[in-house]
């Protein structure tokens, strides 16, 4: 069965920090890899990974798939408060994208 | 920047009752889905919508669900006759081609009560 983990499941640092957040998956049929970012309703587009160990990066955020070890990372640096919010991971197999639980950023002033 | 446009973004109805949630995809995008997200659970895919057919399902997308694309703008999820679990946040998405990253609507919360 697919399944995408993401850990940790919740995350509260302070404004400044760096964060990692961790990405697993299993899906048949892999293509890419997708980050969200959700804070009300919609998620909205961060990345898409397709090919290992080239980082993407915009801003202060940065990612990188690692295909033999079926994971990614998505780092945030100098966090703001803006940032917190759900980030979810999605692996794109066919027709579909498998997410993860999502990890809850919370980044206090 | 393009959207992805969902209606209602709320929608309450009784137990039994049909309902039809309304999407209108970027204009250019030509892959459609419906994913959902019950509260406090992960994002689940439904159905992938490409050249006026159904391209892939999961399990949830049983005889209750149908998908259409009615007029060329429009993309609907049609709900026959609602359960209590499927009271949820719907999302709608599209994408310009299946291995590109998708768009997300707001979402429509449906309430089944």
């Amino acid at each position: 069965e697919d399944k995408v983990v993401q850990s940790p499941l919740s995350l509260v640092v302070h404004e400044g920090d760096t964060v990692t957040l961790n990405c697993s998956y299993e899906v048949t049929n892999f293509r890419s890899l997708l980050w969200y970012k959700q804070e009300k309703k919609a998620p909205t587009f961060l990345f898409m990974l397709t090919s290992s160990g080239i980082e993407k990066k915009s801003g202060r955020l940065s990612s990188i798939l690692d295909k033999k070890e079926l994971s990614s990372i998505l780092n945030i640096t100098a966090t703001q408060t803006g940032d917190s919010a759900i980030y979810l991971c999605a692996a794109q197999g066919a027709q579909k994208l498998v997410f993860g639980q999502g990890t809850r950023l919370t980044i206090n002033p | 920047e393009p959207e992805v446009t969902q209606t209602p973004s709320h929608q309450v109805t009784q137990m039994g009752q049909e309902v039809i949630l309304r999407c209108v995809p970027i204009s250019n995008h030509l892959y459609f889905y419906w994913y959902r997200q019950i509260l406090g659970q992960k994002v689940e895919f439904l159905v992938s919508f490409y050249n006026n057919e159904i391209s892939e399902k999961s399990e949830i997308f049983d005889d209750q669900f149908s998908v259409e694309r009615p007029d060329g703008s429009n993309f609907t999820l049609k709900i026959r006759s609602t359960k209590l679990e499927d009271s949820a946040m719907y999302f709608c998405a599209s994408s310009e081609h299946e291995l590109y990253g998708y768009t997300f609507g707001s979402g429509t919360r449906l309430t089944v009560v």
